[in-house]
């Protein structure tokens, strides 16, 4: 069945490391995103790209970085800049276009923790 | 700024009946497409329904309907005869297109429902 793995679901980092959350995507989809949520409000936007070699900030890039070498892939590493970096993580891919619903799914989501 | 207000952070109903969860929005795209999310204990989101800024209907699907008046810029989910399992976490959502064919969700904070027996 096609669809979004994110793994870890549960992850811990220590102080100073960087970590990388791993999203992978079946669907075919142009366009994945990762967003970050914290505990009783919404979803903030990380990073998107629309196509592969090609990635945007999104509104709380600060800390976080990405890569898309493949269209299936799309990586999030959360460096030791990011002061604040325990969350709900969770990935998304979509297709591309106007007018259409672009078909969102979403991943399971990593729950990171600082320790 | 492009923006979604969900002004409700928790709402109770008693099963078996409907509620309407609030959801307005700001852009000034023509274009724009907008979505409502369940979101259960687990973390999973679960796409409930769909209304395209042209849509000149409402969005049906099953017992979830969205009341979408363009003018005043709301686009409220109404559920129909609740259920115990809805008790989750819904996101009101809205999808801008810009040039390119880039595309990105933003969401708005979120209303808690609790379904009461």
């Amino acid at each position: 069945d096609g669809g979004i793995t994110q793994s870890p679901k549960y992850l811990f980092r220590k102080e100073g490391q960087n970590v990388t959350l791993s999203c992978e995507q079946n669907l075919n989809h142009d366009a994945m995103y990762w967003y970050r949520q914290d505990p009783g409000q919404g979803l903030r936007l990380i990073y998107y790209s629309q196509i592969v070699n090609d990635f945007q900030k999104g509104d709380i890039a600060e800390g976080y970085s990405v890569s898309r070498e493949k269209k299936e892939s799309f990586p999030l590493t959360v460096t030791s800049a990011q002061k604040n970096p325990t969350a709900f993580y969770l990935c998304a891919s979509s297709t591309t276009g106007q007018r259409t619903n672009y078909g969102y799914t979403f991943g399971s989501g990593t729950r990171l923790t600082v320790v | 700024a492009q923006k979604i207000t969900q002004t409700q952070p928790g709402m109770f109903v008693q099963e078996k009946e409907a509620v309407t969860l609030d959801c307005t929005y700001d852009t000034s795209d023509q274009s724009y497409g907008l979505f409502w999310y369940k979101q259960p204990s687990s973390g999973e989101m679960i796409f409930l329904i769909y209304q395209g800024s042209y849509d000149e209907q409402n969005a049906t699907e099953g017992r979830y309907s969205l009341n979408f008046q363009k003018a005043r810029k709301s686009a409220n989910l109404v559920i129909s005869a609740s259920q115990l399992g809805d008790s989750a976490m819904y996101f009101c959502a809205m999808s801008l297109w810009f040039s390119g064919g880039y595309n990105k969700l933003i969401f708005g904070a979120g209303t808690r429902l609790a379904v009461h027996p």
